[in-house]
């Protein structure tokens, strides 16, 4: 069965300072992985998406994320953090193979201090 | 016009009220979803529709009925809910069940009295 677990449920750095939030995952067959991004009173939104391409990948807002197979994990960095980064973000894995159902990590919160 | 829009936004409601979530997607999508958000718990897949049939209930309890009268429209019909399932229920779109590219409203938040 596929699972995501999401290192630290909530994370804070200073405006200006490196974001990296944790993501490992477990699937049987190649995954295809997920982050997405949910600001208050909001829905969801896609950062960005690995399916099997380059393994690094590359999202919006200056989002990116390493897909490690090695080391079964899809960690979300961003060089420079923003005050409007501030928001929760969720990792998910899916088997495409079987209808596309997405699982997701419970969430990492991210504050950003100026 | 939003991608995907939800109403109502907040709702209110008593363990007898039948009351019904509104979803309506304006991507021209083949599949559509409810999702459950709790506080410190994972998203819960609830249905999925795939071309207005739906493909999977995630043993969600009757008390929740889901309705998918064409491909742009959802619904997730409401009665004799109970306090724990106060939350805030998202519904998603995408262009088929395939992808995992989903694409959220911004949700109806529920609060059962």
């Amino acid at each position: 069965a596929q699972s995501v677990t999401q290192l630290g449920s909530h994370v804070s750095v200073s405006e200006g300072a490196l974001v990296l939030l944790r993501c490992n995952y477990s699937s049987s067959v190649p995954p295809y992985l997920f982050w997405y991004v949910q600001y208050p009173n909001q829905g969801l939104q896609l950062l960005l998406k690995y399916t099997s391409a380059a393994t690094l990948v590359k999202g919006i807002n200056g989002f990116e994320a390493e897909f490690k197979k090695s080391e079964t994990s899809f960690h979300l960095t961003k060089p420079s953090a923003h005050m409007s980064d501030a928001a929760e973000y969720f990792c998910a894995v899916s088997d495409i193979g079987k209808g596309g159902k997405l699982i997701f990590g419970q969430g990492t919160e991210l504050s950003v201090k100026p | 016009e939003t991608g995907v829009t939800q109403t109502p936004r907040h709702l209110v409601m008593g363990m007898t009220n039948k009351k019904s979530l509104k979803c309506e997607q304006h991507l021209g999508h083949n599949a559509m979803y409810w999702y459950k958000q709790s506080a410190k718990k994972p998203l819960e897949l609830m249905f999925v529709y795939s071309l207005e049939e739906r493909v999977e209930n995630n043993s969600v309890p009757s008390r929740f009925s889901p309705e998918c009268p064409n491909s742009s429209h959802l619904f997730l019909h409401l009665h004799t809910l109970q306090p724990e399932d106060s939350a805030l229920y998202l519904c998603a779109s995408s262009p088929s069940r395939d992808t995992g590219e989903l694409f959220f409203g911004e949700g109806s938040r529920l609060t059962v009295l």
